[in-house]
């Protein structure tokens, strides 16, 4: 069964540093999608990608966040200067059409 | 204000307890209603899409429900690998994004 991949599980990094949390999504999906869950908190949409570019973003997704599909398989979250508030699971997603998604395992992200 | 709530926080049942568990919304218009269920450390695992009030879905042991306040997810016979957090997320007509409540968490116990 098609599944969306993850890497990596779990990444440690020092504040103010930059990560970049990677996504293979389903093949034949157009729609991919980021979010994020804060420990005991709820899941926490990030941005929606369609047609290679940003089609949605919350208030959360500033300048400090980018994506990216750099090729036909691979979809990237990038965060520049890391900030111990970015402790959190992220999520990868995707569709075929706009609404209910596959999710990945998530990448365990720690900001020390 | 909570646009998406789901109750009971948790709920602990006997293998073989039907139960439901509830996720209210109040949005202006909606899309759709997803149920997702997620076990400790894990993504969310899709279940089902809701588009209209009276549709009803069924997997299994589930059923999902909806009305134009809510829905309810039915779960019959439970059994012990039932046992995971399950989370409503709701779809604006304005948008595509997902809202999502905090979930119930569901044990089964043998």
């Amino acid at each position: 069964e098609p599944e969306v991949t993850q890497t990596p599980s779990h990444q440690v990094t020092q504040m103010g540093q930059e990560v970049i949390l990677r996504c293979v999504p389903i093949s034949n999906h157009l729609y991919f999608y980021w979010y994020r869950q804060i420990l005991g908190q709820k899941v926490e949409f990030l941005v929606s990608f369609y047609n290679n570019e940003i089609s949605e973003k919350s208030e959360i997704f500033d300048d400090q966040f980018s994506v990216e599909r750099p090729d036909g398989s691979n979809f990237t979250l990038k965060i520049r200067s890391t900030k111990l508030e970015d402790s959190a699971m992220y999520f990868c997603a995707s569709s075929r059409t706009p609404g209910g998604a596959f999710f990945g395992q998530g990448t365990r992200l720690t900001v020390v | 204000e909570d646009q998406v709530t789901q109750s009971p926080e948790a709920l602990r049942l006997q293998e073989g307890e039907s139960s439901s568990l509830n996720c209210s919304y109040t949005v202006s218009g909606l899309r759709g209603l997803f149920w997702y269920r997620q076990d400790p450390g894990k993504g969310p695992e899709f279940l089902f899409t809701l588009y209209s009030a009276g549709e009803e879905k069924e997997k299994e042991r589930l059923k999902a429900t909806l009305t134009k306040k809510e829905s309810f997810l039915h779960i019959t016979a439970p059994k012990p690998e039932d046992s995971a957090t399950y989370l409503c997320a709701v779809q604006e007509d304005s948008n595509y994004q997902l809202i999502w409540g905090a979930g119930t968490k569901l044990i089964i116990k043998p």
